[in-house]
C-alpha cells in the first residue's frame, strides 16, 4: 500500500537556522513527490515537487527538497528559516502506475519559527 | 498565472439550508477536484471531475453533489448537511492525464453546519 509519513508533528526553529522537514513515503513504483505550505486560514500552496532527474529540487520561497531513494525520504529544507516560514507543511506521493493520479498525503508537520 | 478562485469564503449554514460553493480556473486545466479539509489534518478527495466528467466519488454522501458546467467552473451544492461537516472546503485544479502535472488549490471555503 502506497503511504507518506511525517514523523514530527512540529518542528521548532529559531530565526536564521536552517530548517529541515520530514517526509518518508512508501510506494510501490517510482514515486512522484510533491510539498505544499499552508498558512493560518488559507489553500494549500504548492511548493516544490520531484519527478525524475537532480535528486535536490528547489521550489518557491528558498525551500528545496533532496530526494533519496534508497532511504525513501524527501526532507524539506530551508539554509535560514524566517519567522514567517511558520506554517504547516504537507508531503505527498503519487505512484505513477496508479491510473488515479491520486495524491497521498502525510499528515502534516507544524513549523514554528521563533524569532 | 496558477490561480484558482472560490466563493464564497466564508458559509454559516443550518442543517435545512441549501446552499452552493463554487470554484473557477483559467489555466486550461481539465481536471478539477473537491477536496474536504479538518483542522491540521491532510485534506481528504471528495470528488474529482475529468473532462467535466465526474470520475472519482469518494463514497461522499449525497447530501454533497457535486457539478461541473463547463471546463473552468466547479460547485458543489450542499443540502440538509451535518455539523460534522463543517471543515475548510479545497477546491484544486490540474492537467489530465499526467501523473507529473502538479494540483493547483484555492484559498477555500470555511463552513461552518449550526
Amino acid at each position: 500500500a502506497q503511504s507518506v509519513a511525517q514523523p514530527e508533528d512540529q518542528v521548532n526553529v529559531a530565526e536564521g537556522n536552517p530548517l529541515t522537514v520530514k517526509c518518508t513515503y512508501s510506494v510501490s513504483g517510482n514515486p512522484y513527490l510533491f510539498w505544499y505550505v499552508q498558512y493560518p486560514n488559507r489553500g494549500l500552496q504548492f511548493l516544490l515537487k520531484y519527478i525524475t532527474g537532480d535528486n535536490l529540487v528547489k521550489g518557491s520561497y528558498g525551500f528545496e527538497a533532496e530526494f533519496n531513494k534508497s532511504q525513501t525520504s524527501f526532507h524539506l529544507k530551508k539554509p535560514s528559516a524566517l519567522v514567517s516560514d511558520s506554517a504547516l507543511y504537507f508531503c505527498a506521493v503519487r505512484d505513477f502506475r496508479d491510473s488515479n493520479y491520486q495524491l497521498i498525503w502525510g499528515a502534516g508537520t507544524k513549523l514554528i519559527i521563533k524569532p | 498565472d496558477t490561480e484558482v478562485t472560490q466563493t464564497p469564503k466564508h458559509l454559516v449554514m443550518g442543517m435545512t439550508n441549501k446552499k452552493s460553493l463554487k470554484c473557477e480556473q483559467h489555466m486550461g486545466h481539465r481536471a478539477m477536484y473537491w477536496y474536504k479539509q479538518k483542522a491540521k489534518k491532510p485534506p481528504e478527495l471528495m470528488f474529482v471531475y475529468s473532462y467535466e466528467k465526474l470520475s472519482i466519488n469518494e463514497s461522499v454522501p449525497s447530501r454533497f453533489s457535486p457539478e461541473c458546467p463547463n471546463s473552468s467552473l466547479l460547485n458543489l451544492h450542499l443540502h440538509a448537511l451535518q455539523p460534522e461537516d463543517s471543515a475548510l472546503y479545497l477546491c484544486a485544479s490540474s492537467l489530465v492525464g499526467d501523473p507529473r502535472e502538479t494540483q493547483y488549490f484555492g484559498p477555500g471555503t470555511r463552513l461552518l453546519v449550526l
